[in-house]
């Protein structure tokens, strides 16, 4: 069975650039979730994808968007970024949305870091 | 208010200590519970649910009080890999598997 994979594992940008994160969901599983953890916080939901289309979304501006594809894959695009986009960005994936009790399985992330 | 809120630690602890966290949780319609352990610097990783009848998984045990909107977990004789951040998670409301995330407690165990 495939975990979640994600990448790049690190990316240095400047501020107000763009950056495009990708992940790769666990074998099986047809959702994917967006966290954003900064330092010292707990994991802040971005977005979920189901079924290729934006299936609920937390408080984060316009400028953070995302694509579901075919495959499950996904990618997180944030525009204008700001240094306080700096964190981890994670990725989950579960079996199906609306699944209360489904946990998620994380991928390692990737840390942003905003200069 | 947080939606979830956590002790806030640090939680320094000897080898073989019992140790308690404490949670509590906003939004009384959540259905779902979950206890994530995170390790330094890399992503978390589901530890256990947590049941209205409450459970336990070898070490581990946890509460959940609906009533109160208030989760605990427990773990005993504390290993020294058991030194890590503790997420006490709620699922959202909302129709999806939105989970919510709180700060983290940190736990250190020494020899």
């Amino acid at each position: 069975e495939t975990g979640v994979t994600q990448s790049p594992t690190h990316l240095i940008k400047t501020r107000g650039q763009q950056v495009t994160l990708r992940c790769s969901s666990q074998s099986g599983h047809n959702t994917v979730s967006w966290y954003q953890q900064a330092l010292g916080q707990g994991p802040q939901f971005i977005f979920q994808y189901y079924r290729e289309e934006e299936n609920g979304r937390g408080n984060f501006p316009p400028r953070f968007s995302g694509l579901q594809f075919p495959n499950y894959s996904s990618e997180l695009n944030v525009n204008a970024l700001e240094l306080d986009d700096s964190a981890l960005y994670l990725c989950a994936s579960s079996l199906a949305a609306g699944g209360y009790n489904s946990p998620l399985h994380f991928g390692n992330g990737t840390r942003l870091t905003v200069t | 208010r947080k939606e979830v809120e956590q002790d806030p630690g640090p939680f320094n602890v000897p080898e073989g200590a019992t140790v308690a966290f404490n949670c509590t949780y906003s939004n009384s319609a959540s259905q779902s519970f979950f206890w994530y352990r995170q390790d330094c610097r890399k992503e978390p990783k589901l530890l256990m649910s947590v049941y209205s009848s409450g459970n336990e998984d070898g070490r581990f045990t946890a509460q959940l009080n609906r009533a109160s909107q208030y989760i605990s977990l427990l773990i005993r004789d504390s290993k020294l890999s058991d030194s890590a951040t503790y997420l006490c998670v709620v699922n959202g409301a909302g129709g999806y598997n939105k989970l919510i995330f709180g700060a983290g407690t940190r736990l250190a165990v020494h020899p």
